[in-house]
């Protein structure tokens, strides 16, 4: 099956500092790429939508100063979370796709700010 | 999206079958019902979707009713990697057309296996 891959899996970082997360999808050209954000013992929340080229849409809620999306490629995407403070601290999980396939999931990052 | 509605857990013995059930009575015609599921610290896996017709993969089999209202995923021999929240969505038939649709989730249902 389709491949996504997502690094890093795990991250600790300080209260101030910067992170990229980078999906890659690894056998198929991804038309789209989505992002999403899980809480513990929530479901997932979708974040953003970006598609190759373009500017990301954001879900309503969410910052686009503080989370960064680039989509550079049909095979690679980035979320940057500047500035992330403690209650950035989550599970972030991308998504990619093509018309008429499923969408496939990364194995996600955990980030941790203390 | 088409509202979906699941138990909020089952437990199911090892080697048993594990019956999913999800309701999405409010379905359009051109709905497709898709299941994921969420092991533990990981991001959902795409097990199988379906229009009307049952459907069978090497993970699961789906069993949609004749008026679309319910459907089943069916683990044939539920193990324990099995444990998991599984995810019985119905998106947008906007979904097909554009891939710059997402899946939204819900809470899905939290299968416990045991020995």
């Amino acid at each position: 099956g389709a491949v996504v891959s997502q690094h890093p899996s795990w991250v600790i970082c300080k209260s101030g500092t910067s992170v990229k997360i980078e999906c890659r999808s690894l056998d198929f050209q991804a038309t789209t790429m989505f992002w999403y954000r899980q809480f513990p013992k929530q479901s997932l929340m979708l974040m953003a939508t970006s598609n190759e080229g373009s500017k990301a849409t954001y879900e309503q809620g969410v910052e686009k100063d503080k989370f960064l999306i680039n989509h550079a490629s049909l095979t690679l995407s980035t979320l940057t979370v500047t500035s992330a403070h403690p209650e950035d601290s989550s599970f972030y999980i991308c998504s990619a796709r093509r018309v008429g396939q499923p969408q496939h999931f990364g194995d996600g990052t955990r980030l941790s700010i203390l | 999206d088409a509202k979906t509605t699941q138990p909020p857990s089952m437990d199911c013995a090892e080697g048993r079958a594990a019956n999913l059930p999800c309701n999405h009575s409010t379905i359009s015609g051109n709905e497709y019902v898709y299941w994921y599921r969420q092991i533990h610290s990981q991001g959902p896996q795409y097990i199988i979707h379906g229009l009307k017709n049952n459907e069978t993969n090497e993970m699961a089999s789906l069993i949609i009713t004749e008026d679309r209202k319910s459907s089943t995923l069916i683990l044939p021999h539920a193990t324990l990697r099995d444990t998991a929240v599984y995810y019985c969505i119905a998106p947008t038939p906007k979904f097909h057309l554009v891939s710059g649709t997402a899946l939204i989730f819900g809470k899905g249902t939290t299968l416990s296996v045991s020995s």
